[in-house]
């Protein structure tokens, strides 16, 4: 069945990194769009960062630009979010989706990246 | 950008009918699909509607929605409400202008 599963997150201090990661599968991967979005804890859902299938376009939201980097590899069904400079706000669960139609309608479980001193 | 608003929380008793609305802050409704997403406590998203109106399988047909362009707003209705139906609901539409995917604030639904 089509599914989605990241892994990644973890607590780091303010001003770290970390990378997370969506592994896919149970669809060609490398024919759809990929997204993250996360949710602060008590909020409600925000896009983070969108690829395109063959990873030529990208998009981020104005609150993580600079700072994200969104990536796939379609030989390993596999898209990344690194995030550096993180701050307290960028506290949240992260959810990668596969993009259909100005949507999306596959969701992952989400990793929990909190940043905290 | 554009803004969704929806309303913060509604509720309704179980076997009625509760619709709740998104509305689109500027330009038409009907430029881009909404796509309707449930959220339980606890757990990730999952699609309930996507292009304005259509269900993905699996997905109740006691589930629908619509969109007005004479309100500029779209509408999911859910009928014959269950318990398992308590969620937050959130409406999501895609923005050509600066191709960034926008969220409506969610709607709590209280089955009670």
């Amino acid at each position: 069945q089509v599914q989605l599963v990241e892994s990644g997150g973890g607590v780091v201090q303010p001003g770290g990194s970390l990378r997370l990661s969506c592994v896919a599968s149970g669809f060609t991967f490398s024919d759809f769009g990929m997204q993250w979005v996360r949710q602060a804890p008590g909020k409600g859902l925000e896009w983070v960062a969108y690829i395109r299938d063959d990873g030529s376009n990208k998009k981020y939201a104005d609150s993580v630009k600079g700072r994200f980097t969104i990536s796939r590899d379609n030989s390993k069904s596999t898209v990344y979010l690194q995030l550096n400079s993180l701050r307290a706000d960028d506290t949240a669960i992260y959810y990668c989706a596969k993009v259909f139609s100005g949507g999306m309608d596959v969701w992952g479980q989400g990793t929990t990246v909190t940043v905290s001193s | 950008n554009f803004m969704l608003t929806q309303p913060h929380s509604v509720s309704q008793s179980p076997g009625k009918t509760v619709t709740i609305s998104c509305t689109r802050s500027s330009g038409s409704i009907a430029s881009n699909f909404v796509q309707w997403y449930q959220q339980r406590p606890g757990s990730a998203p999952t699609t309930m509607i996507y292009e304005d109106n259509q269900r993905p399988s699996g997905v109740p047909d006691r589930f629908s929605a619509s969109i007005d362009s004479s309100s500029n707003s779209a509408s999911l209705t859910i009928s014959g409400l269950k318990t398992e139906d308590e969620a937050d609901y959130y409406c999501q539409c895609y923005d050509s202008n600066n191709q960034a995917f926008i969220f409506g604030g969610g709607t709590k639904l209280t089955v009670l």
